[in-house]
């Protein structure tokens, strides 16, 4: 069974500074790793995904993240962010096996002030 | 190319009353997945359709069940409503259970 933690249940920060969004997972086998994104009242949309090869993976509207799999986390960053950025993040794990449930975090609220 | 489909967007139902919520998965994809989403938390896995079978559950009861048809499109269907199923229930599909793509929900009040 895996989990997943998101240290930060919200995330404050002005228009053009940079953000962390923190994620960390608990797993007994190896795992793909994924940051979502949830505007309100909307489903949720795939930001970047990390299922092998280098660690620091690029997504979408300036996104990165790192897998860093001796802390087992999989932080979000953003060097610098938009009004339009504040949304719910949420970070998810999936077996790299037979297993192909995602397992969420609690999520993250970003928001932007000017 | 259309994304993952669902409908209704909104429910009202009241206790006791049964569900029927229904997706189309995006062009291609073979693999539909549900979860529930209560307010303010993380989507939860409610189980996975592959090849119109149910291939994985998570940990929620019988009165959640659902179906695959053979245009790979799903219903989740929810009996004896309670209280506590409101909630935004998303699809997700995927091709053979890699990548998953959501739909935009389904909000379910149960009154």
């Amino acid at each position: 069974a895996q989990s997943v933690t998101q240290l930060d249940s919200q995330v404050p920060v002005f228009e053009e500074a940079p953000v962390e969004l923190r994620c960390n997972y608990s797993s007994s086998v190896s795992v793909y790793l994924f940051w979502y994104v949830q505007y309100p009242n909307q489903g949720l949309q795939l930001l970047l995904k990390y299922l092998s090869g280098s660690t620091l993976v690029k997504g979408i509207n300036g996104f990165e993240a790192e897998f860093n799999k001796s802390q087992t986390s999989f932080h979000l960053r953003k060097p610098s962010v938009h009004i339009s950025d504040t949304a719910e993040y949420f970070c998810a794990v999936r077996s790299a096996g037979s297993a192909r449930q995602l397992t969420f975090g609690s999520g993250t609220q970003l928001t932007v002030l000017p | 190319d259309a994304g993952v489909t669902q409908s209704p967007t909104h429910l009202i139902k009241t206790r006791g009353q049964q569900v029927t919520l229904r997706c189309s998965p995006k062009s291609g994809h073979d693999t539909v997945s549900w979860y529930q989403q209560a307010l303010g938390q993380g989507p939860q896995f409610i189980f996975q359709y592959y090849e119109e079978e149910e291939r994985q559950r998570g940990n929620f009861p019988d009165r959640f069940s659902g179906h695959q048809f053979p245009n790979y499109s799903s219903e989740l269907n929810v009996n004896a409503l309670l209280l506590g199923d409101s909630a935004l229930y998303l699809c997700a599909s995927s091709l053979t259970g890699d990548t998953q793509y959501f739909g935009p929900g389904t909000r379910l009040t149960v009154l």
